[in-house]
């Protein structure tokens, strides 16, 4: 059973740009969800696709947007990147009938 | 909105020892799931074990076990006979059972850094 690819691994852009990062999901899991980790932190909870459709957001900003593929492939785009936006960025997926999660290991996303 | 809380930025414990780590949670539903999840530096997020709420056994897992205090809102992680490989940082995670939505997003607490002495 493949496990959750995220890439890239790391990435560091300039304040104001914009920055696309990709998830291919566990095989078989049809939902995935987006974390943001700040340093120290506690994973925080972006927003969660379901059949290609966001079906639940956290506290994020329009600015933070993504994409579930017919493959359940996902996209976390953010636009104007903010220096505050540097964070690692974990995708996981799961299927909707359980409630198991298998998460990747991240892109680390510095904004300079 | 639930809310995790460990009260431990880092534990250390020696190799072979058990050591105790701290999570209390506050929600208003009656039915939800607990997990704890291992990050070592690798940075993915391990499942170590869960819990149900309306099961009042303890759940276990090899040298990991949990104890699962519903009315004080409260689940430790009890790690018996440390192993160096046990060191990472340690997050508590709460999620609601109803179906729909970010009803399935993980509320995750900031974490216990922990080291094993040899």
């Amino acid at each position: 059973e493949t496990g959750v690819t995220q890439s890239p691994t790391h990435l560091i852009k300039t304040r104001g740009q914009q920055v696309t990062l990709r998830c291919s999901s566990q095989s078989g899991h049809n939902t995935v969800s987006w974390y943001q980790q700040a340093l120290g932190q506690g994973p925080q909870f972006i927003f969660q696709y379901y059949r290609e459709e966001e079906n639940g957001r956290g506290n994020f900003p329009p600015r933070f947007s993504g994409l579930q593929f017919p493959n359940y492939s996902s996209e976390l785009n953010v636009n104007a990147l903010e220096l505050d936006d540097s964070a690692l960025y974990l995708c996981a997926s799961s299927r909707t009938d359980l409630y198991g999660y298998t998460f990747g290991s991240g892109t680390r996303l510095t904004v300079v | 909105a639930q809310t995790v809380t460990q009260s431990q930025p880092e534990m250390s414990v020696q190799e072979a020892e058990t050591v105790t780590l701290s999570c209390t949670y506050d929600t208003s539903e009656s039915d939800y799931y607990l997990f704890w999840y291992k990050q070592p530096p690798s940075r993915q997020m391990i499942l170590v074990i869960r819990q149900e709420a309306y099961k009042q056994q303890n759940a276990t897992e090899n040298r990991f076990s949990v104890n699962f205090q519903k009315a004080a809102k409260s689940f430790s992680l009890k790690i018996s006979d440390s192993q160096l490989g046990d060191a990472a940082m340690y997050f508590c995670a709460y999620r609601r059972v109803n179906s729909g939505g970010s009803n399935y997003k993980l509320t995750f607490g900031k974490g216990t850094l922990l080291t094993v002495n040899p």
